[in-house]
């Protein structure tokens, strides 16, 4: 059974930085293309950055810069690092496992990050 | 970078009906690159349909996609008390990928 397993969220000031991670098992992890979606009520779902199995990744311009999506294939983990976090950055995140194409055929559970003073 | 808009927002209906639901995108998406999830609450999004047609492991058949282009839809053949959820059409054709903003499905 495919799981992703997230955390490592929390509650963060303006400005901070914060990782997370997503532990995957049931699958051949280093086969896979991964990525983070979060969703927040007043934007719905966000694409937020994705990795392939070959390594290279992939952000939106609205998140370049910002974050950077890693993955270590000896512990089948995947990691987001996000810095000069602000309020608009509060969601819940998701960690997400492409099918054949890249479209999300598995998610995590989700991991709330909260960006707050 | 393609917008997808759903309809209608809320749609109210009863046990055993046909459930209709839009995706229209504000440009071609590419190959019929197009997924539809589900969504319940507290719950993360489910994989229902990709490549606009094509379900997911899984998924009941009384699920099912349609469309090409601009214009795709989710249809719902008979609808049980599971099925009244959120729904959102999601397009990975032409990066960056995006979503619709959901349908909600609603017991009338």
């Amino acid at each position: 059974e495919v799981q992703l397993l997230e955390s490592g969220g929390g509650l963060v000031q303006p400005g901070g930085s914060l990782r997370f991670s997503c532990e995957a098992s049931g699958f051949t992890f280093n086969t896979y293309a991964l990525g983070w979606v979060r969703q927040t009520p007043a934007k719905g779902l966000e694409w937020v950055s994705a990795i392939g199995a070959d390594g290279n990744t992939h952000y939106p311009d609205s998140m370049r810069g910002r974050v950077t999506i890693s993955r270590d294939n000896s512990k089948n983990i995947l990691y987001l690092q996000m810095n000069s976090l602000r309020a608009e950055d509060t969601a819940v995140y998701y960690c997400t496992r492409e099918g054949p194409s890249p479209f999300f055929d598995y998610w995590g559970q989700g991991i709330l990050v909260t960006v707050s003073s | 970078e393609i917008v997808l808009t759903q309809s209608p927002g809320t749609l109210s209906l009863s046990p055993g009906e046909r459930a209709t639901l839009s995706c229209r995108a504000s440009q071609s998406v590419r190959n019929s690159f197009l997924a539809w999830y589900q969504q319940k609450p507290g719950q993360a999004p489910r994989l229902l349909i990709y490549g606009a047609s094509s379900r997911a492991t899984g998924i009941p058949d009384r699920f099912s996609g349609s469309g090409s282009g601009t214009d795709f839809t989710l249809t719902i053949s008979r609808l049980e008390p599971e099925d009244f959820a959120l729904y959102y059409c999601h397009q990975y054709g032409s990066p960056p990928h995006a979503f619709g903003q959901g349908t909600k499905l609603e017991i009338k």
